[in-house]
C-alpha cells in the first residue's frame, strides 16, 4: 500500500490560515472515518492533533481542524502562530486492517 | 500522566534480531482499554506502522514487514516488546512504541523513540 499523499512544504505568516491535504484512494482516507493528524517538531515524537477526521484531542487548540471529502483529507490551520512551525502528518485505516502515513509536509511561518 | 519508554541497543548488525522493549506508566496494559502498538520512522522522516497487540496477547502485523516481526507482551511488568529478525540497512529507523485507540485507529500517545542503526 502506498503512502498518502501530502505536499512537501507549506508556508504562511502569522495569523493567516493554511490547509495541508492528504490524498489517498478509496481504500484507505474514502473509505472510513479514520484519519487522523500528527504534528512532530525536531526531535521529538509525533503528537496527536486530530482523529477520526475531525476531532480533536484535550488541549488541542481550536484553530486546528480537520476535514475529509471524497479520497482526500485536510488539515487547517488558522491564526498561525511561530510554535505551529513543525512537520505535519496524516495517516489513515486502510481496508487491508493497517495504518499508512503520509509522506509529511514542513510547514514554514514566515 | 501515562508515560511510553522505549528501550533497546542502539546498533545491530545485519541478519541478527532487533529487540526494543516499551515500559509503559501511568497506565495498566492489562485494563484492556487500548491496543499498543510499535511504529518507525526512516531517516528520510517516512513513518510506518508496524503493528499493534492487546494485553491477551493477541496481535495484528503491517504485512509489508512480511512475518519479520513479534510483538509479545509481559503484563506483571506493564511491557510490551517488539523483535524484528532478519535486519538489513533498510531497518535503520528510529522506532516509537505507542498506546492506540481500540474502538480507532489513531495514536494518543508515543513514546520518545530510540535510534536503532543496522551496521556491522
Amino acid at each position: 500500500q502506498s503512502a498518502l499523499t501530502q505536499p512537501a512544504s507549506v508556508s504562511g505568516s502569522p495569523g493567516q490560515s493554511i490547509t495541508i491535504s492528504c490524498a489517498g484512494t478509496s481504500s484507505d482516507v474514502g473509505g472510513y472515518r479514520y484519519v487522523s493528524w500528527y504534528q512532530q517538531h525536531p526531535g521529538t515524537a509525533p503528537k496527536l492533533l486530530i482523529y477520526d477526521v475531525s476531532n480533536r484531542p484535550s488541549g488541542v487548540p481550536h484553530r486546528f481542524s480537520g476535514s475529509k471529502s471524497g479520497n482526500t483529507a485536510s488539515l487547517t490551520i488558522s491564526g498561525l502562530q511561530a510554535e505551529d512551525q513543525a512537520d505535519y502528518y496524516c495517516a489513515s485505516y486502510t481496508n487491508s486492517d493497517t495504518v499508512i502515513f503520509g509522506g509529511g509536509t514542513k510547514l514554514t511561518v514566515l | 500522566q501515562v508515560q511510553l519508554q522505549e528501550s533497546g541497543p542502539g546498533l545491530v548488525k545485519p541478519s541478527q534480531t532487533l529487540s526494543l522493549t516499551c515500559t509503559v506508566s501511568g497506565d495498566s496494559i492489562s485494563s484492556g482499554s487500548h491496543y499498543w502498538s510499535w511504529i518507525r520512522q526512516f531517516p528520510g522522516k517516512g513513518l510506518e506502522w508496524i503493528g499493534h497487540m492487546y494485553y491477551s496477547g493477541s496481535t495484528f502485523y503491517n504485512p509489508t514487514l512480511k512475518s519479520r516481526a513479534a510483538i509479545s507482551v509481559d503484563t506483571s511488568k506493564n511491557q510490551f516488546s517488539l523483535k524484528l529478525n532478519s535486519v538489513t540497512a533498510a531497518d535503520t529507523a528510529v522506532y516509537y512504541c505507542a498506546r492506540q485507540a481500540f474502538f480507532s485507529w489513531y495514536f494518543d500517545l508515543w513514546g520518545r523513540g530510540t535510534l536503532v542503526t543496522v551496521s556491522s
